[in-house]
């Protein structure tokens, strides 16, 4: 069974460009749940989704934004990025959202210049 | 609301020798609580986890975590550490309910060295 994809692995974005990453969870999973790791904040929950919906949502600007797909598959988007978007983005993927185990993929990381 | 605590941002041990890392919680519920490791430039790796079942959890790797209600714990312990072990590891919990916040709380990580 494979695990939960992320695209693209690496990428360098500048200044007040945007940024879409994708993340293809695990066959049969219908909730994702998206991560932001830095050296100075560590890890940070940016959102989850849930059928295509939007459940949760953390402590980030409107720039950030997300979306699922009928197939669970999601998407998150930066707008406008900014120097200390530079992270390591992680999604994660569960059956659903009552507290089964999260499966993590490798991350996407975003460098901005 | 719910916090994770991890008492060590670093430790050191030597080959062979017991490894342990400390983890305490805080939640309004009965929390689910994992331990994950994440080698460089990896993403995270599942190591066990607590889902109200048994109190002590084995896991990947030789790894086995208790819980302990009282002193609102998870320590992660390894009874003989090997190189491979060298690694951040992040103790997490997930609170169903409250204010509908079903997101993960993460530890701020303690990072494993491993001398040989």
């Amino acid at each position: 069974k494979a695990g939960v994809t992320q695209t693209p692995r690496y990428l360098i974005k500048t200044r007040g460009q945007q940024v879409t990453l994708s993340c293809s969870p695990i066959s049969g999973h219908r909730s994702v749940s998206w991560y932001q790791q830095t050296p100075g904040q560590g890890l940070q929950f940016l959102f989850e989704y849930f059928s295509e919906t939007q459940r949760n949502k953390g402590n980030f600007p409107g720039r950030f934004s997300g979306r699922q797909f009928s197939n669970s598959r999601s998407e998150m988007n930066v707008s406008t990025l900014e120097l200390g978007d530079s992270a390591l983005y992680l999604c994660a993927s569960s059956i659903d959202s009552s507290g089964n185990t999260i499966y993590f993929g490798e991350g996407s990381w975003l460098t901005v210049v | 609301a719910q916090s994770v605590t991890q008492l060590d941002s670093h430790v050191s041990v030597s080959e062979g020798t017991p490894v342990l890392l400390r983890c305490n919680y805080s939640s309004s519920y009965s929390p689910s609580l994992f331990w994950y490791v994440q080698h460089p430039n990896k993403g995270l790796q599942l190591l066990l986890k607590y889902t109200s079942a048994a109190t002590l959890v084995k896991g990947i790797n030789g790894f086995e975590a208790e819980f302990k209600k009282s002193e609102t714990s998870f320590h992660l312990t390894k009874p003989s550490a090997h190189m491979s072990d060298a690694a951040e590891y992040f103790c997490v919990v997930r609170t169903p309910g409250d204010t509908g916040r079903r997101a993960l709380t993460f530890g701020s990580g303690t990072r494993l060295q491993v001398q040989p």
